[in-house]
């Protein structure tokens, strides 16, 4: 039940595209999904998160939407960039257990030029 | 990202031996979560401390892995006599407080030989 399921594992695609991730969960005290980008050998830095009150959130290119009756999340990346190419975390929290994230597994994207 | 400052980046132990993993959360935060990451995987919760307290640990194990968050200086993860399987990066997050950002390190990358 603690568990965030992410996909797809990896992903091309074209410059210019929108890249869309997705996550599922199942624990329905999540109250914070946020979005994690990393790049190799570096930290994972937050790019957008969500709390469950609102469907969608939008910051520039990137977008999270939210369906809390499907216990889904996505993340929607426009115009991709080939700087965009790293790998994407979904993760969720709750007050409950401490604010602890749980991680999805990741998805590697690769945007080409 | 910068403010969170772990060491040493790079580690190798030879098993048997100790590792020492420092953590210096971002100024004015207090609160500490430790995660591990293995290859191509999600970061995995390992501790959650506040300054001179372990407030939740039940993702590390019972044997061999401690941690501290002392009054003066950086949180400390400790592993004794390091396994080959213990090989993987640790990230360390800081928080202001609960359920705010959580802010990530580099993390250190600890090769067991």
């Amino acid at each position: 039940q603690q568990q965030v399921k992410q996909s797809p594992q990896s992903l091309i695609v074209q410059k210019g595209g929108i890249s869309i991730i997705n996550c599922a969960y199942e624990n329905t005290a999540f109250d914070y999904f946020p979005w994690y980008q990393q790049f190799p050998g570096k930290g994972p830095a937050l790019l957008i998160a969500i709390r469950p009150d609102v469907s969608e959130k939008k910051e520039g290119r990137f977008t999270i939407s939210f369906n809390k009756s499907a216990k889904q999340f996505s993340l929607h990346i426009m115009d991709s960039q080939p700087g965009d190419s790293a790998t994407y975390f979904c993760a969720a929290s709750a007050m409950d257990s401490n604010y602890q994230l749980i991680w999805g597994a990741g998805t590697k994207l690769i945007i080409k030029p | 990202n910068a403010g969170v400052m772990q060491n040493p980046r790079h580690l190798v132990r030879r098993r048997g031996q100790e590792a020492r993993l420092r953590c210096s959360p971002m100024k004015g935060h207090s609160h500490v979560y430790w995660y591990r990451q293995l290859p191509e995987e999600g970061l995995k919760f390992m501790v959650y401390l506040q300054k001179e307290n372990i407030i939740d640990e039940s993702g590390m194990p019972k044997e061999r892995f401690s941690a501290e968050f002392p009054k003066e200086g950086p949180s400390i993860l400790r592993i004794q006599q390091v396994v080959r399987g213990d090989s993987a990066a640790y990230f360390c997050a800081s928080y202001r407080d609960r359920g705010t950002e959580a802010f990530f390190g580099q993390g250190t990358r600890l090769t067991v030989v």
